[in-house]
């Protein structure tokens, strides 16, 4: 069973600080993976993908990947309370066909 | 911009009804997929599809169907609702990619929350 594994939270930190979303997966063959912000009662919104060792930034945003320790993150500089969300992790599985996710972290960004 | 559409938003429907939730998108993207989300169990694929009349199960199929007969339509058909299909349903398609490409990236629906009595 492939699985992608995350920190159920809440994480709580104050506005102006970094946030640090952590995610580990199972399938060592994984290719290509991605965070997800869902805002309660709202579908999942892509905020961006990564498919290479090192750091992607996007804005505040950055995705950091490992995969010889099979671990992905994300980090949230100038974190606003308008972060406060459902961040999700999922983990596109080797052959490509089936993508998984994390039952993701909740974030609360204090005003 | 990516459109998934999913027709019905909110549904009541009664134990043993035969429900459809309808999911078109305008990408012309090859993959598509159901999932359901459950809270503390996040979201779970019920079926997905890589091509017209094709399909795979996912991680929990049971007492769901589903229909693709079109590129741009992928269906999930529950053949006689329970109360333990109460959830929030999510449609969602994507294209191949490999390597450095964005394919494989999945983009959502807004969700059909279904609510079974």
């Amino acid at each position: 069973q492939k699985e992608v594994e995350q920190n159920s939270g809440p994480l709580s930190v104050p506005e102006g600080a970094i946030a640090s979303l952590n995610c580990t997966y199972s399938d060592r063959g994984s290719q290509s993976f991605f965070w997800y912000r869902q805002y309660s009662g709202k579908s999942p919104e892509l905020i961006m993908f990564i498919y290479s060792n090192g750091d992607k930034e996007d804005g505040r945003f950055t995705a950091q990947l490992n995969k010889a320790s099979q671990y992905v993150s994300l980090l949230i500089r100038d974190s606003q309370p308008s972060d406060s969300a459902t961040y999700l992790c999922a983990v596109n599985l080797s052959g490509g066909f089936k993508t998984i996710f994390g039952a993701g972290t909740r974030l609360f960004v204090k005003a | 911009d990516v459109k998934v559409t999913q027709s019905s938003r909110y549904l009541v429907k009664r134990t043993g009804e035969k429900v459809f939730l309808e999911c078109v998108q305008d990408m012309d993207h090859e993959n598509m997929f159901w999932y359901r989300q459950d809270p503390g169990l996040g979201l779970r694929l019920i079926y997905f599809s890589y091509d017209v009349k094709m399909k795979e199960k996912g991680d929990i199929p049971e007492g769901y169907s589903v229909s693709r007969e079109k590129k741009e339509r992928f269906s999930l058909i529950l053949e006689s609702a329970s109360t333990n299909q109460t959830s929030m349903y999510l449609c969602a398609s994507s294209f191949w990619g490999q390597g450095s490409s964005s394919g494989n990236t999945i983009y959502f629906g807004e969700g059909s929350w279904l609510t079974v009595v």
